[in-house]
């Protein structure tokens, strides 16, 4: 069965400060990975997925993330973190073409951005 | 742009009364899939179609529980005699077909207080 495991409860950062946000998964087959982001009250939005190719993804408001094979890992990162990026952010990995189609959702990391 | 819709966004009910949420997923999406959420923790699996069949259902789901998605296209979620425990965010999500149709997408959740 595929999990996610999310290390980090909470992160504070100050802003102006670079950010990386772990994710360690186990999946028997080549992952699709995702990180989104949850704003207090509010749904789920995409920052970025990984299905294949390069390994370093680009996402939208300024975060990356990497796939590293072999250490299971896909960590979020951005250089310089903004007040308005204080949110819930949620690893998750597949769903996967031909196996099963349900995503498995970490934990989330809380991110407190400090002025 | 018309993304995931979910009504109502906030419900609050008496203990024992029956609740029905409804999801609008994104056009064509023939994938939808019901998630709980709780406080400080990741979506949890709940249920998932593909067009109209259900095709899965967590053990999280018990038999108070119902989800419908008549035509394939709007999605229901009712909960009979609630109990406090039922108190979440439920969080619907769609997808659709091919290699880049696996992301999937939330809505902006449908809050539940049982009093």
């Amino acid at each position: 069965a595929q999990s996610v495991t999310q290390p980090d409860i909470h992160i504070t950062v100050s802003e102006g400060a670079s950010l990386e946000l772990r994710c360690n998964y186990s999946y028997g087959a080549t992952p699709y990975l995702f990180w989104y982001v949850q704003s207090p009250g509010q749904g789920l939005q995409l920052l970025l997925k990984y299905f294949s190719g390069d390994t370093l993804v680009q996402g939208i408001k300024g975060f990356e993330a990497e796939f590293k094979r072999s250490q299971s890992s896909f960590n979020l990162r951005k250089p310089s973190v903004h007040w308005s990026d204080a949110a819930e952010y949620f690893c998750a990995v597949g769903p996967a073409s031909g196996g099963s189609y349900i995503p498995t959702f970490g934990r989330g990391t809380s991110l407190i951005v400090h002025p | 742009d018309t993304g995931v819709s979910q009504n109502p966004r906030h419900k609050i009910t008496k203990r024992g009364q029956n609740v029905t949420f409804r999801c609008d997923p994104i056009s064509e999406h023939n994938r939808l899939y019901w998630y709980r959420q709780t406080l400080g923790q990741g979506p949890e699996f709940l249920t998932y179609f593909q067009n109209e069949a259900q095709l899965e259902k967590s053990r999280l789901l018990s038999d108070r529980f119902s989800a419908e998605r008549p035509k394939g296209s709007f999605s229901t979620l009712e909960i009979q005699r609630t109990e406090q425990g039922d108190s979440a965010m439920y969080l619907c999500a769609s997808s659709g077909q091919g290699s880049f149709g696996n992301t999937i997408y939330f809505g902006e959740g449908s809050w539940l207080t049982v009093v």
